[in-house]
């Protein structure tokens, strides 16, 4: 079955540390989408990519980034720069442009040792 | 900006209906609406775009009003399974869906 896998599912970081949350479809969309969640907040969009080689800054990219070699994949790295990175991360994915459905992957919850 | 929820939280009993609104002050092309379960990923349910037409399931009903950029998600004859928590997402022309924080319904039986 076509679907994203994001790994890990929990996931925790000590001070200073940069680590990577991974995320992968095998859905052959063109585009990906990294959005973060916090409690009442809703999800706010991180980083997105419509095509490989490119992505854009979301509303929340200061202290994330991320890179797109492969279609099927759009790893996000959370730096020691971001202060408060506490969160639920989904990945999404969808066909071109935003006016499509996204499907989301379950999500990995990280904390702060 | 993100898109205003109303109400931020409903309580029904099983077989009532339900109105969610969705509004932004900017202009739209679409309007995303999502359901998400306690400790799950969020779920598509529709996408209305400028201009009337629609995407998503068939059972669901919703409406976009462009001059006003406010949608509204209707759910008749509520069950258990539409507890979540639904998200309105909106895109003026940039490629990009701002969500709004949410609207919780519990279903009671």
């Amino acid at each position: 079955d076509g679907g994203i896998t994001q790994s890990p599912k929990y996931l925790f970081r000590k001070e200073g540390q940069n680590v990577t949350l991974s995320c992968e479809q095998n859905l052959n969309h063109d585009a990906m989408y990294w959005y973060r969640q916090d409690p009442g907040q809703g999800l706010r969009l991180i980083y997105y990519s419509q095509i490989v080689n490119d992505f854009q800054k979301g509303d929340i990219a200061e202290g994330y980034s991320v890179s797109r070699e492969k279609k099927e994949s759009f790893p996000l790295t959370v730096t020691s720069a971001q202060k408060n990175p506490t969160a639920f991360y989904l990945c999404a994915s969808s066909m071109t442009g935003a006016r499509q459905p996204q499907h989301f992957g379950d999500g990995t919850r990280l904390s702060i040792l | 900006q993100q898109p205003v929820q109303s109400p931020q939280a409903v309580i029904l009993r099983e077989g009532e209906d339900a109105v969610i609104n969705c509004s932004s002050s900017k202009a739209l092309y679409s309007v995303h609406w999502y359901r998400q379960k306690h400790g799950e990923a969020p779920v598509f349910l529709m996408i209305l775009l400028k201009g009337g037409e629609q995407k998503g399931h068939e059972k669901i009903s919703a409406s976009f009003n462009e001059k006003k950029q406010q949608s509204s998600l209707y759910l008749t004859a509520s069950q258990l399974s539409y507890s979540g928590t639904y998200f309105c997402g909106t895109e003026g022309g940039d490629d990009k869906i701002i969500f709004g924080k949410g609207t919780r319904l519990h279903i009671l039986p």
